[in-house]
């Protein structure tokens, strides 16, 4: 079992659709990531989250620590938002990350 | 083959010293990635080769960064002359092209995490 789980693993949403991308951990972190990862292969960092939530945007990004969960959401998607997002688990000098979740806005 | 691994996972140096790193990718991905990620920050791109060739080198490559895939398989990053602010981890991640969407799913090696001293 992968330390950091994402689900789903392939996600098709029509534009404008609110779309989750879920993301549990098992390890201890200090920080959690999400990256952006473009099909040219490009990773952004969108969020680095230690509670709480964070905007940006469209996008929203929450952590549960006790729950060991986060999940990443857009609002009203767009074909640009198309990529595989990934979340990255953080501990110290240590980084885990997930498999990642790719994401298909149609038009 | 079981993911893409790097080596070695750890590495302490002086600064003014020479070191590699290894990337062995995933048999099948012609594409390969280095990455560097700095403690709080997302991964930064390096560099990247489709076979043994490099295709696209980020302006954070100065020239005391080398990397090589000789035989399009695996590949080494070198560093010379480091310096303290070279301290990072160094990701590699393999990928091949996904069907007509041309699309890219990286798989990444688990790093090299470098402090210089």
């Amino acid at each position: 079992k992968n330390e950091v789980e994402q689900s789903p693993q392939n996600l098709t949403a029509q534009e404008g659709e609110f779309i989750t991308i879920n993301c549990s951990y098992s390890v201890g972190i200090s920080a959690l990531h999400w990256l952006q990862q473009h099909p040219g292969g490009g990773i952004v960092s969108l969020f680095m989250l230690s509670s709480g939530k964070k905007k940006h945007g469209r996008l929203i990004a929450t952590i549960n620590i006790q729950e060991k969960h986060s999940s990443l959401h857009i609002t009203a998607s767009h074909p640009r938002d198309s990529a595989v997002y990934i979340c990255a688990a953080v501990n110290n000098n240590d980084m885990r990350f997930g498999a990642g979740t790719r994401l298909t806005v149609k038009p | 083959d079981t993911g893409v691994s790097q080596d070695p996972r750890h590495k302490i140096t002086k600064r003014g010293q020479n070191v590699t790193f290894r990337c062995d990718p995933i048999s099948e991905h012609n594409r390969l990635y280095w990455y560097r990620q700095t403690l709080g920050q997302g991964p930064e791109f390096l560099t990247y080769f489709q076979n043994e060739a490099q295709l696209e080198k980020s302006r954070l490559l100065s020239d005391r960064f080398s990397a090589e895939r000789p035989k399009g398989s695996f590949s080494t990053l070198e560093i010379q002359r480091t310096e303290q602010g070279d301290s990072a981890m160094y990701l590699c991640a393999s990928s091949v092209l996904q069907g007509f969407s041309g699309a890219n799913v990286l798989t990444f090696g688990a790093g090299s995490r470098l402090t210089v001293l």
